[in-house]
């Protein structure tokens, strides 16, 4: 039973152009959503991260907005550039757990 | 800090032999844990550890694996006897709580 859920394997963008990359979660108990991304033979990277008591959070050209009505989370790249492209993992915990739950992964492609 | 730290780096074995993956948390970490990658699965937690002890590994897929903390800078993952569809790439992590900070990983490949 996946809790967290990215739906789509893929996404390929136009460089300059947004990139929005979508996470669904079904537990009302988590509390924090975080972006990792991932390079090809390296391990993933923090990218951003979001509590359940905000539901914008901005660092550059990375945005994430959380929606808990709908448990949803988006992570928005605007512009995306060519060293945009990895793998994008969404993760989520609940405060009384020590360990983060992840979505399968959305690659993303941004094409020059 | 260098960060987490994975060894070996790649790992080549025949089927049925023994497999240790090593992994050196980031000092003050209380938190460790060790996930395997595939393309069908994505990341799976295998097991995870708070102050060395292990606190739930219900992801570690058979009683061929085991994985101990015998102390706060150092874990192991073990695999025995290993098989052709424990090939994945294996990543320790380690944290305070929250984000967690990934290893380069292991890539494993048995045939």
């Amino acid at each position: 039973d996946q809790q967290v859920k990215q739906n789509s394997p893929s996404l390929s963008v136009q460089e300059g152009r947004i990139s929005i990359l979508n996470c669904d979660y079904t537990n009302s108990m988590f509390d924090y959503f975080l972006w990792y991304k991932k390079y090809p033979a390296e391990g993933p990277t923090f990218l951003i991260s979001i509590s359940s008591i905000k539901d914008k959070n901005e660092d550059g050209r990375f945005t994430v907005f959380l929606n808990k009505s709908a448990k949803h989370l988006s992570l928005h790249i605007v512009p995306s550039q060519p060293g945009d492209s990895a793998v994008y993992f969404c993760a989520a915990m609940k405060g009384s757990q020590g360990n983060l739950i992840f979505g399968k992964g959305t690659k993303l492609s941004v094409k020059p | 800090d260098a960060g987490v730290i994975q060894s070996p780096r790649h790992e080549v074995t025949e089927m049925g032999q023994e497999v240790t993956l090593r992994c050196k948390p980031i000092s003050g970490h209380d938190y460790l844990f060790w996930y395997r990658q595939t393309m069908m699965r994505g990341l799976e937690l295998l097991i995870y550890f708070n102050n060395n002890v292990p606190i739930d590994d219900s992801g570690m897929p058979e009683d061929r694996f085991s994985a101990k903390m015998p102390n706060a800078s150092f874990s192991t993952l073990k695999i025995q006897p290993s098989e052709p569809r424990d090939s994945a790439v294996y990543f320790c992590a380690s944290s305070s709580r929250g984000r967690e900070y990934f290893g380069p990983g292991t890539r494993l490949t048995v045939t």
